[in-house]
């Protein structure tokens, strides 16, 4: 069975702080795949990495995937109100199908 | 780029009766759809897997009977819950991935509530 282990859970930080999402796996994926999702909206994809080592960055979002391609990373610098949600990873295996993460619930006290 | 659309956003039912639900992607051949079940505070679960022609392969678990899946284009899937009871009141989504492609890209979601 392929598993794909999100941390933390659930995640209550201010205004102004840094944190980390970290998605590990004993399995090599062909991509990897961020998501955030509002209440009572569909996953809105952020970003998708697929080289390993890779590093993206979407304003104070930086993405990184393992260099074995078993794990990646979310870090969001000074976070805002606006970054309140649940966070998603979700590891492609290359049959089109997706394994995916517990997700993280953060949110961003003012 | 990449838009795919769900409909209804919500619906109530009385208990017994079917209700439908429609995904398409509005700006890409999807080549594979999948519906997936949320429940509240939870990661995704996926349901089923269609591929535009074929029958829908379901999740272990997931009753093919009650959710009755058609995917008869490449930008339109439906998921049909048929004789819905209260337990089925859930959020459901879909997702459509083009060919060659891991990424899949969702709907905005259907809230049912079942009386």
């Amino acid at each position: 069975t392929q598993l794909l282990e999100q941390s933390p859970q659930f995640l209550s930080i201010q205004e102004g702080e840094n944190l980390t999402v970290y998605c590990n796996s004993s399995s090599v994926f062909s991509s990897l795949q961020w998501y955030r999702q509002e209440p009572g909206e569909g996953p809105v994809l952020l970003v998708t990495v697929v080289t390993g080592g890779e590093v993206k960055k979407l304003k104070r979002l930086t993405f990184q995937f393992g260099d074995a391609r078993k794990d990646s990373s979310l870090h969001i610098t000074a976070a805002q109100p606006g970054d309140t949600g649940l966070y998603l990873c979700a590891g492609g295996m290359g049959n089109y199908q997706l394994i995916w993460g517990a997700g993280t619930k953060l949110i961003i006290k003012p | 780029g990449a838009v795919v659309s769900q409909h209804p956003s919500r619906v109530i039912c009385k208990s017994g009766t079917s209700v439908k639900i429609e995904c398409r992607s509005l700006d890409f051949q999807a080549t594979t759809m999948f519906w997936y079940r949320q429940f509240p505070k939870q990661s995704l679960m996926l349901m089923a897997t269609s591929n535009e022609g074929s029958k829908a392969t379901y999740e272990q678990g997931v009753e093919k009977d009650k959710f009755l899946i058609n995917h008869a284009s490449l930008t339109l899937s439906t998921l049909t819950v048929t004789s819905a009871h209260p337990e089925d009141s859930s959020f459901y989504i879909c997702s459509a991935r083009s060919s060659g492609r891991d990424t899949q890209y969702f709907g905005p979601g259907t809230r049912l509530t079942v009386l």
